[in-house]
């Protein structure tokens, strides 16, 4: 398995602003993915991050309003741009692991609150 | 492409009670199929998976899912629920050649009563 970490664990935003969230992982993975769980919803996810290439963004998500970094094998950062309520979320981000990379474990998430 | 449908979206149970939480799925390509647990106000946690072989899967706390192809079925099933397993549970599939993508399921709340 995989530890994950993310920070912040919440946070209150004020509209048209922008928050950027951290994700931390003890072991070098190649794929890490950043989901989003609105209230009492399911996951959702939103890009997939590799070390050295784009972001690959699913369906109704864009680059401008969630840019991804990905500067090396442990870590990723997720920006929520030009925050609105309706981005209000936990966002959670997940890594590839196990011994056939082929199990995805979760970090705790962010939970975000837009005003 | 993949999908899942969870059929219950809450499960009122008395303590030591069985249950059985169901998932069904619809894929094109051979599957890979999970159980996540979400504790309140906590991430997810992995429960089980089936990637290949035998189709009785067991995971962690004493719950075991069994894989129907037939029947694009992967129910989550305990024969003894606790007060602590009142959760959330996600049920997620992953398309072999979809890049590791999950897609998961809506949800099942579980509500262990004493």
């Amino acid at each position: 398995s995989a530890v994950i970490s993310q920070k912040p664990s919440r946070d209150i935003c004020q509209r048209g602003t922008s928050l950027t969230i951290q994700c931390q992982v003890d072991s070098q993975v190649t794929m890490m993915f950043w989901y989003r769980q609105q209230p009492g919803q399911s996951l959702t996810l939103i890009a997939t991050a590799n070390q050295g290439s784009e972001a690959t963004y699913e369906s109704g998500f864009v680059i401008d309003k969630f840019p991804i970094s990905r500067p090396n094998l442990t870590f990723s950062t997720l920006t929520v741009s030009n925050m609105s309520p309706e981005d209000s979320s936990i966002y959670l981000c997940s890594v590839e692991a196990g011994l056939a990379g082929d199990t995805q474990y979760f970090g705790p998430g962010t939970r975000l609150t837009v005003l | 492409a993949q999908s899942v449908t969870q059929l219950d979206s809450q499960v009122p149970v008395f303590e030591e009670a069985p249950v059985e939480l169901r998932c069904n799925y619809s894929s094109s390509v051979s599957v890979y199929l999970f159980w996540y647990v979400q504790y309140p106000n906590q991430g997810l946690q992995l429960l089980l998976k089936y990637l290949s072989g035998s189709t009785l899967v067991k995971g962690i706390n004493g719950f075991e899912a069994e894989f129907n192809k037939s029947q694009t079925s992967f129910h989550l099933r305990k024969p003894s629920v606790h007060i602590s397993d009142t959760a959330e549970y996600f049920c997620a599939v992953s398309g072999w050649n979809q890049g590791g993508k999950l897609i998961f399921g809506q949800g099942t709340e579980l509500s262990v009563k004493p």
